[in-house]
């Protein structure tokens, strides 16, 4: 499996709280991706990165802010958690490549998040 | 942005016989359809994974096709077994600006009965 962890693995947090997120990888990896997963909806793009300190919105970034001052880390926070941001969380990475090459993206074990 | 649907949401099937996804596609310029299984509790692994120069692919009991003039493209699994029962995520790839996004379907819940 590709170097790639999250954490926490779990976390219940209050409604209005800051929460931070945390993916790391060893595979250096350019680009990282935070994905939500709730049933009926598949994976749901929040932001993504494709450097240190560049970082563009994905389809659901409402609520969400990304950080990535190295290349292994890259860290979600939400900013003010609500309940509709209970969820599981994804980190994934993927090499860059160049015209029709592409490389799979790889999945962290992911983070459950309950807001309450 | 790219628009990835996904058919039959659940699907059972006998074991041994066979099962078909299938995923349409809304942006003409995506050129990388991936698909991944995902166990319960698992993160989502790739199984295979097809470019837009190819219009099909195969490995072991699994195959996936693809028709970019109808923007479609299915997997298939043969000789199914209760351990392909599984969540079933194809996506599509294409690469707005400097970047390389995947758009995920909706998933597909596979039950192999025995």
């Amino acid at each position: 499996d590709a170097g790639i962890t999250q954490s926490p693995r779990h976390k219940v947090t209050e409604t209005g709280t800051p929460v931070t997120l945390r993916c790391h990888q060893t595979e250096n990896h350019r680009y990282m991706y935070w994905y939500r997963q709730d049933p009926g909806h598949g994976l749901r793009l929040i932001h993504y990165s494709y450097g240190v300190k560049d970082t563009d919105k994905g389809e659901v970034s409402d609520g969400y802010s990304v950080s990535r001052s190295k290349t292994e880390d890259f860290l979600l926070t939400l900013e003010s958690a609500t309940s509709s941001q209970t969820s599981v969380y994804f980190c994934a990475i993927s090499e860059s490549g160049t015209g029709m090459s592409g490389t799979e993206a790889f999945f962290g074990q992911g983070t459950r998040l309950t807001v309450v | 942005g790219e628009n990835v649907e996904q058919h039959p949401s659940t699907l059972s099937v006998q074991e041994g016989d066979s099962a078909v996804i299938k995923c349409t596609y809304s942006d003409s310029a995506s050129n990388y359809f991936p698909w991944y299984k995902q166990e319960l509790g698992k993160r989502p692994q790739l199984i295979i994974d097809i470019r837009s120069n190819v219009g099909e692919k195969k490995d072991q009991r699994i195959a996936v096709t693809l028709n970019k003039t109808a923007k479609h493209f299915s997997l298939h699994i043969t000789e199914t077994q209760p351990e392909d029962s599984a969540v079933y995520f194809c996506a599509a790839r294409s690469s707005p600006g400097s970047a390389r996004q995947l758009t995920f379907g909706s998933g597909t819940q596979l039950t192999v009965l025995p």
